[in-house]
Formats: C-alpha cells, sequence, structure tokens
C-alpha cells in the first residue's frame, strides 16, 4: 500500500532563513509526488510535483523539493522563509492501485515563520 | 480559470439531519473527486467521477453517503441521518483527464459541524 509520512507536527523558522519540510514515502514502483499547502478554513493549494526527470523540483512561491530514490524522501525547502508562508503543509503521493489517481495524504506539518 | 466551487461553506446541523453540499469544478476537468478532512488529519479519498461516471467508493463512504454528478459537471454530496463522526470539511478537487500526472484543484471544502 501506498503511504506517506511527515514527522514532524511542527517546524519553527525566522523569517530570512531557510526553511525544510520533511516526507518520506512508501511506493510500489516510481513514486507520483506532490506538495500541497493549507490556509486557515481554505482548501490546498497545489505547490509542485515530482513524476520524472531532475531530483530538484520548482514550484510555486519559491518552494522546491528534493526527490531522494535511496531515502524515499521528498523534502519541501525554501531558500529564505516569509512570515507569509506560515501555513499547513501536506505531502502526497498518488495511489497507483487503481485508475482514478486519487491522492494519499500525509497528517500535515504546520509551519510557523517568526518575524 | 475561476477554480473549484463549494457550497454551502459551512452547515452546522442536528444529528439525524440530512444535509446536501454541492461542488462546481474547473469548467474542463473531467475528473472529480471528493475528500473528508478531520482535525489534524491530511485529506482522505471518498469518492471519484470520471465525467458522469462515479468508478470508485471509499470504504470510507457508508450507505448514508451518496455522491452523484450527473451530467458530467457539477457533483452533489449527500449525507443522510448524519451523526456526530461526520464532522468534518468535505474538500472537492477536480483535474483534467489524460495523463496522471495533472494536479488535483482544490475547492475551499464544507466545514459540516453535527450538533
Amino acid at each position: 500500500a501506498q503511504s506517506v509520512a511527515q514527522p514532524e507536527d511542527q517546524v519553527n523558522v525566522a523569517e530570512g532563513n531557510p526553511l525544510t519540510v520533511k516526507c518520506t514515502y512508501s511506493v510500489s514502483g516510481n513514486p507520483y509526488l506532490f506538495w500541497y499547502v493549507q490556509y486557515p478554513n481554505r482548501g490546498l493549494q497545489f505547490l509542485l510535483k515530482y513524476i520524472t526527470g531532475d531530483n530538484l523540483v520548482k514550484g510555486s512561491y519559491g518552494f522546491e523539493a528534493e526527490f531522494n530514490k535511496s531515502q524515499t524522501s521528498f523534502h519541501l525547502k525554501k531558500p529564505s522563509a516569509l512570515v507569509s508562508d506560515s501555513a499547513l503543509y501536506f505531502c502526497a503521493v498518488r495511489d497507483r492501485g487503481g485508475a482514478t489517481n486519487k491522492l494519499i495524504f500525509g497528517t500535515g506539518t504546520l509551519l510557523a515563520v517568526q518575524p | 480559470d475561476t477554480g473549484v466551487s463549494q457550497d454551502p461553506r459551512h452547515k452546522i446541523t442536528k444529528r439525524g439531519q440530512n444535509v446536501t453540499f454541492r461542488c462546481d469544478p474547473i469548467s474542463e476537468h473531467n475528473r472529480l473527486y471528493w475528500y473528508r478532512q478531520t482535525l489534524g488529519q491530511g485529506p482522505e479519498f471518498l469518492t471519484y467521477f470520471q465525467n458522469e461516471a462515479q468508478l470508485e467508493k471509499s470504504r470510507l463512504l457508508s450507505d448514508r453517503f451518496s455522491a452523484e454528478r450527473p451530467k458530467g459537471s457539477f457533483s452533489t454530496l449527500e449525507i443522510q441521518r448524519t451523526e456526530q463522526g461526520d464532522s468534518a470539511m468535505y474538500l472537492c478537487a477536480s483535474s483534467l483527464d489524460g495523463t496522471s500526472n495533472q494536479p488535483q484543484h482544490f475547492g475551499d471544502g464544507t466545514r459540516l459541524s453535527i450538533l
């Protein structure tokens, strides 16, 4: 079965510092991986995806993610955090068990950026 | 692109009542998904439509739940005889048909509170 783990419930970082939000996955075969962000009382916004190709994926709002097959990780990164980046971040893997392409999400990591 | 629209945004009802939610996907998107998100958790898949056909239902979708997408455009999710455990955020997402790499775009959800 496909699964995603986000080991940190919360990440605290000072504004201007680099940030990393961790994600590890477990899939059979090649993974399709996604990052989404959720602001309070809102839906999820797509940030970036890894399907194939370069291990470093660039996405929206200056975010990027590094795919590491040997470590089965897909960590989200940003060189310089903004207070407005404070939100809930979800890593997801596409279910390869059927034809629906449904997403399997981690439990989320709350990012708090202090001014 | 007006995004995925969900209505209502909030619903408060008494236990045992029936509720219905509506989702309007992005207009050219053939695929439509319903997810449920409880506090502190990532979204969990409920059901999937390709055009008007409901192709997969999660075990989470008990017989009190029914979803439709009658003309392959908007979708409704009905919960009959609501229970306390149904309190959650119900999220709708849509994506383009074609390759499985297309990201899902989410609406802002309907928050259901059962009194």
